[in-house]
């Protein structure tokens, strides 16, 4: 199975901050991962897909980058309701794995 | 709008089963490939079953493989996890989430818990 290694379970960050959130597939997916963002009490929201393509309304301060084996989700001038738990998917192969997820804080 | 809506969650004892649905507007139904994903409660999300549009290809995550089967009904516009012999590890939010462009759509989640 393909492990998707978040290394970073906490993030602290503030308005205004750039931050990068990393995600690392233990073997080549080429650019089949996807990022999510998640709200407590809420389903998971898609933000990314193919690795560097925004979905419809995410806003343009998200983006996604990467191929391979190592990805990069990058929030510019974060706002405060972008804190929220982010996860990464990779979708080259079954069984489908996903990341542990980031959660990015308030310093 | 694309809509999901799962239901059919709740209390059950361990060994026990449950049928989960998941209900699908707004799209046509039968062009895609659907997924089950489920959270364990403060824990990340898990893959569990994959389902082709027509039926064809179906995939398991290992650990409910001979224990949960996914299938559909395309003329009704559902989803369903039929799900058997239940451990406290199963106990989760169920997702339904739409194939293509990684999971663009989800639903709101049913919860199921498995406990005496």
């Amino acid at each position: 199975d393909i492990v998707m290694t978040q290394s970073q379970k906490f993030m602290s960050t503030s308005v205004g901050d750039r931050v990068s959130i990393t995600c690392k597939a233990s073997q080549n997916v080429r650019t089949a991962v996807a990022w999510y963002q998640q709200k407590p009490g809420q389903s998971p929201k898609a933000l990314i897909y193919l690795a560097s393509n925004r979905h419809t309304g995410v806003p343009d301060r998200f983006t996604g980058s990467g191929s391979g084996t190592d990805f990069t989700l990058t929030i510019n001038n974060v706002q405060s309701e972008d804190l929220a738990d982010y996860f990464c998917l990779q979708h080259w192969n079954y069984p489908l794995t996903f990341g542990a997820g980031t959660k990015l804080e308030l310093k | 709008d694309v809509q999901l809506v799962e239901s059919g969650g709740g209390l059950v004892q361990p060994g026990g089963s449950r049928k989960l649905s998941c209900a699908a507007s707004g799209f046509t139904f039968s062009n895609f490939g659907m997924h089950w994903v489920r959270q364990a409660p403060e824990k990340g999300l898990e893959w569990v079953a994959y389902i082709s549009s027509g039926n064809s290809t179906i995939y398991y995550a290992d650990t409910v493989k001979g224990r949960f089967t996914i299938s559909r009904d395309n003329p009704k516009n559902t989803l369903f996890l039929q799900m058997t012999s239940l451990r406290s590890d199963d106990t989760a939010m169920y997702y339904c989430a739409r194939s293509g462009s990684g999971f663009a759509y989800w639903g709101q989640g049913t919860l199921v818990t498995v406990s005496a």
